[in-house]
């Protein structure tokens, strides 16, 4: 069984402060891990994956994570926020066979104030 | 160019009825997954189609729920004898096919059961 834990249910941070949310995962393999944005009353949307490779992944907005095999985490972090970046955050892993489905985490609401 | 759509945003139904939901993935995209969304949760996988077939359908809850997609495009997710528990907002997502490439997300059906 695979899991992902999200262990905060919001972040507050200034605007132009450095910011991480935080993921850690369970898998019984090597993990693929995914982070999605949420915005009100829109779909997720994708924001950078780690499948192999370097271990810091760039993805859209600025954003990047980090994968820790053996803190099995993928925080997720930006150097400075922007008040534009206040949505839902969720983090998600799958495995290497066919399926491809994700199993997500709770989610964590990022709060970027001015 | 268009995104996954899906129809109808909102579905209010009665205890006990019978819904349809339904899905447009990205043209070109073989892979098909339905999630599902309760309220300050993360999505949880319900069914996975990988050209016309449902190669993995562990995460439907009961047989009250199915699923097809007939011509390997479009896809309809079928609730029988609704409760109020279905209520929740289901995501549908598409992707290229095999391999770990980041899935689509459309914006979700709300269904609320009475």
């Amino acid at each position: 069984a695979q899991s992902v834990a999200q262990p905060e249910d919001q972040v507050n941070v200034a605007e132009g402060n450095p910011l991480t949310v935080k993921c850690t995962y369970s898998v019984s393999g090597n993990p693929y891990l995914f982070w999605y944005v949420q915005y009100p009353n829109r779909g997720l949307q994708f924001l950078l994956k780690y499948i192999t490779g370097d271990n810091l992944v760039k993805g859209s907005y600025g954003f990047e994570a980090e994968f820790n095999k053996s803190q099995t985490s993928f925080h997720l972090k930006k150097p400075s926020a922007l008040v534009s970046d206040s949505a839902l955050y969720f983090c998600a892993v799958t495995l290497n066979n066919a399926g491809n489905m994700l199993t997500f985490g709770g989610g964590t609401r990022l709060m970027v104030k001015p | 160019g268009a995104g996954v759509s899906q129809t109808p945003s909102n579905k209010v139904t009665e205890k006990g009825k019978y819904v349809e939901l339904r899905c447009d993935p990205i043209s070109g995209h073989t892979a098909l997954y339905w999630y599902r969304q309760s309220l300050g949760q993360g999505p949880e996988f319900l069914i996975y189609f990988q050209g016309t077939g449902a190669a993995d359908d562990s995460g439907l809850p009961n047989d009250r729920f199915f699923a097809v997609r007939p011509e390997g495009s479009v896809s309809t997710l079928k609730i029988q004898r609704t409760e109020r528990g279905d209520s929740a907002v289901y995501l549908c997502a598409s992707s290229l096919g095999q391999g770990f490439n980041e899935q689509f997300f459309g914006p979700g059906t709300r269904l609320t059961v009475l």
